[in-house]
């Protein structure tokens, strides 16, 4: 195992079209985080699963962003309707359960156009 | 309002010079870690600190964490053009929440 991976690592969409990441945490962590990384500032967080039960959302996450962790494995983040605000880099993160160390994925960027 | 607080927010300096970049909350945190970030990448973590005071080293980069396990800085001596990026802190909260910075921007002119 390399590592967090995310895919695809950048996306381009028009306004009001949905899109779709995809994460594959570290294999043996069992917690994963979705955070939005804008440009001149840190990451911020939205949203985090224990396996596969979402334990926490941001109130960023508006009702158009959806994250699913099925299998306790891999993890998706949906976004419907995009709007050009949308338009950051969506970072993943992956850790052991009451690790305090993240292990972050390269991330995909996503302009909205 | 950002819960941790980097100074300075751009920091471009010449090789060989040393420099400390500080992040700096009101709250108290159970662990702290620092993070690099390459454009385009996903941040790397290099140390987490979680005893007031401690100070861990890697290489050139000394990491020290306030007494009251508020604050950290970061130390680089000798600084080199590959320390280039986003040096990111990102504080851990007794709710287990994780929060970052907005970053501190260095740039190592050759």
């Amino acid at each position: 195992d390399t590592g967090v991976s995310q895919d695809p690592r950048h996306k381009i969409t028009k306004r009001g079209q949905n899109v779709t990441f995809r994460c594959d945490p570290i294999s043996e962590h069992n917690r994963l985080y979705w955070y939005r990384q804008t440009l001149g500032q840190g990451p911020e967080f939205l949203t985090y699963f224990q396996n596969e039960a979402q334990l926490e959302k941001s109130r960023l996450l508006s009702d158009r962003f959806s994250a699913e962790r099925p299998k306790g494995s891999f993890s998706t983040l949906e976004i419907q309707r995009t709007e050009q605000g949308d338009s950051a880099m969506y970072l993943c993160a992956s850790t052991v359960w009451g690790g305090d160390e993240q292990y972050f994925g390269p991330g995909t960027r996503l302009t909205v156009t | 309002t950002q819960l941790l607080e980097q100074s300075p927010q751009f920091l471009s300096i010449q090789e060989g010079e040393n420099l400390t970049v500080y992040c700096n909350s009101s709250s108290v945190f159970s662990s702290l870690q620092w993070y690099r970030q390459e454009p385009g990448e996903g941040p790397v973590l290099l140390v987490t600190v979680v005893t007031g005071g401690e100070v861990k080293k890697l290489k050139r980069l000394t990491f020290q964490f306030g007494d009251a396990r508020k604050d950290s800085s970061l130390h680089i001596t000798a600084a080199q053009p590959g320390d280039t990026g986003l040096y990111l802190c990102a504080g851990v909260d007794n709710n287990n929440d994780m929060r970052f910075g907005a970053g501190t921007r260095l740039t190592v002119k050759p």
